[in-house]
């Protein structure tokens, strides 16, 4: 079964730092881009950041740049998030989605089932 | 970046009625990057739509997407109960990637 689970949220203060996981398997995870997305309670999906199939690159959104780094380990098929300087406005469920390939042009097409992050003192 | 702006924000109706949500994009948006998709209370979103016009695997064929340039439109020929639910427009022709605000169809 095509498969991706996240960990690793919690409850951080302000200015903190959380590093989230997620786990693949069911496919080849490393011919696969993966993305972050987020989504705030009560509110819609907004992407934060992805990572090529390799490692060697990264998009980030402005919201996040220079402060969260995208990573990957192809040989243990894990994705990482690690947040630092977090935020009250980094509060959210966190997915992680492969890029899909081929003809789909790009369109995350498996998602997790998402880890809570919540900042505040 | 790209603006999607969705419409209406909600949609009251009745199963058996046909939904048209409607995706308008600030600037040119090429089809093969104007993807659509459906999240239920409490759950992960799920592909409907990529390709502007193609269904995703196991996708009811009641479900169909249209459109170029800046205006995209998802249809529910036939709304069933399992279809009450959010549904995102996302582009990713663009970088930073960005979804739509999402239209919530709800029951009448």
């Amino acid at each position: 079964e095509v498969q991706l689970v996240e960990s690793g949220g919690g409850l951080v203060q302000p200015g903190g730092s959380l590093r989230l996981s997620c786990a693949a398997s069911g496919f080849g995870f490393s011919a696969f881009g993966m993305h972050w997305v987020r989504q705030a309670p009560g509110k819609g999906l907004v992407w934060v950041s992805l990572l090529n199939a390799d490692g060697s690159s990264a998009m980030y959104a402005d919201s996040v740049k220079g402060r969260f780094t995208i990573s990957r380990d192809n040989a243990k098929n894990t994705l990482s998030l690690q947040m630092n300087s977090l935020r009250a406005e980094d509060t959210a469920v966190y997915f992680c989605a492969r890029h899909g390939g081929g003809v789909s042009h790009g369109a995350l097409d498996i998602w997790g089932q998402g880890t809570m992050v919540t900042v505040s003192s | 970046e790209i603006v999607l702006t969705q419409s209406p924000g909600t949609l009251s109706l009745s199963p058996g009625e046909r939904a048209t949500l409607s995706c308008r994009a600030s600037q040119s948006v090429s089809s093969d990057y104007l993807v659509w998709y459906q999240q239920k209370q409490g759950q992960a979103p799920r592909l409907l739509i990529y390709g502007a016009s193609n269904r995703a695997t196991g996708i009811p064929d009641r479900f169909s997407g249209s459109g170029s340039g800046t205006d995209f439109t998802l249809t529910i020929s036939r709304l069933e109960p399992e279809d009450f639910a959010v549904y995102y427009c996302q582009q990713n022709d663009y970088s930073p990637r960005t979804f739509g605000q999402g239209t919530k169809v709800e029951l009448k």
